[in-house]
């Protein structure tokens, strides 16, 4: 079956400008995690969705970034006034969601995102 | 919160032999295990995981071996081919289920 897909798979932006970054995860599973991925470094956490709702937004940087999920299935996260230290790959997984912290995660491709 | 140490940072091996990483963790209360492998310009795939119940899970030429009493857990490559060369994660459950990653482990296996 279709995995996770994200869109777009590389965006060039400007430092200041606005971005918006699309995750399709695998059908039916409930939980989404979005991650960010710099140079050399593993993923780290940014936010995570249970069905529509934000149960963990603890990862998310500052207020310039923010996810939303509204009918449980795509999320999109939202980058307000980017600035050159936000250039790294952002990784979107999904998991079923039944007991999330023994669960398997399914990562996408990342969308790699370069300020300049 | 978790804590999770991945070593070696790179790792360099002649082809046919074994590739073993090492990590270990901080939370004896984390029963779940997995490892990603990423290539160049990828998401992370998993290749493997295993969870607290088992002390070793195997898989074709792939290992996983936990020792929750000194909480680190490994991966085990044998018969290693060129097309293992890239980079692996460990990684071990936050507190809302997210993965807290190592940095990360670079294999080259050289023909």
């Amino acid at each position: 079956g279709a995995g996770v897909s994200q869109t777009p798979s590389n965006k060039v932006t400007e430092k200041g400008k606005y971005v918006e970054l699309r995750c399709d995860p695998i059908s039916g599973h409930t939980a989404l995690y979005w991650y960010r991925q710099s140079l050399g470094q593993g993923p780290e956490f940014l936010i995570y969705f249970q069905g529509t709702g934000a149960a963990d937004d603890s990862g998310l940087p500052n207020d310039r970034f923010f996810a939303v999920r509204p009918e449980g299935s795509v999320s999109t996260l939202k980058i307000q006034r980017t600035e050159r230290g936000d250039s790294a790959v952002y990784l979107c997984a999904s998991s079923p969601g039944g007991t999330v912290k023994r669960e398997t995660q399914y990562f996408g491709p990342g969308t790699r995102l370069l300020v300049l | 919160g978790e804590n999770v140490e991945q070593h070696p940072s790179t790792l360099s091996v002649q082809e046919g032999d074994s590739a073993v990483i090492k990590c270990t963790y901080s939370d004896s209360a984390s029963n779940y295990f997995p490892w990603y492998k990423q290539e160049l310009g990828k998401g992370p795939q998993l290749i493997i995981d295993i969870r607290s119940n088992v002390g070793e899970k195997k898989d074709q030429r792939i290992a996983v071996t936990l020792n929750k009493t000194a909480k680190h857990f490994s991966l085990h490559i044998t018969e290693t081919q060129p097309e293992d060369s890239a980079v692996y994660f460990c990684a071990a459950p936050g507190s809302q289920g997210n993965l807290i990653f190592g940095k990360g482990t670079k294999l080259s296996v050289k023909p």
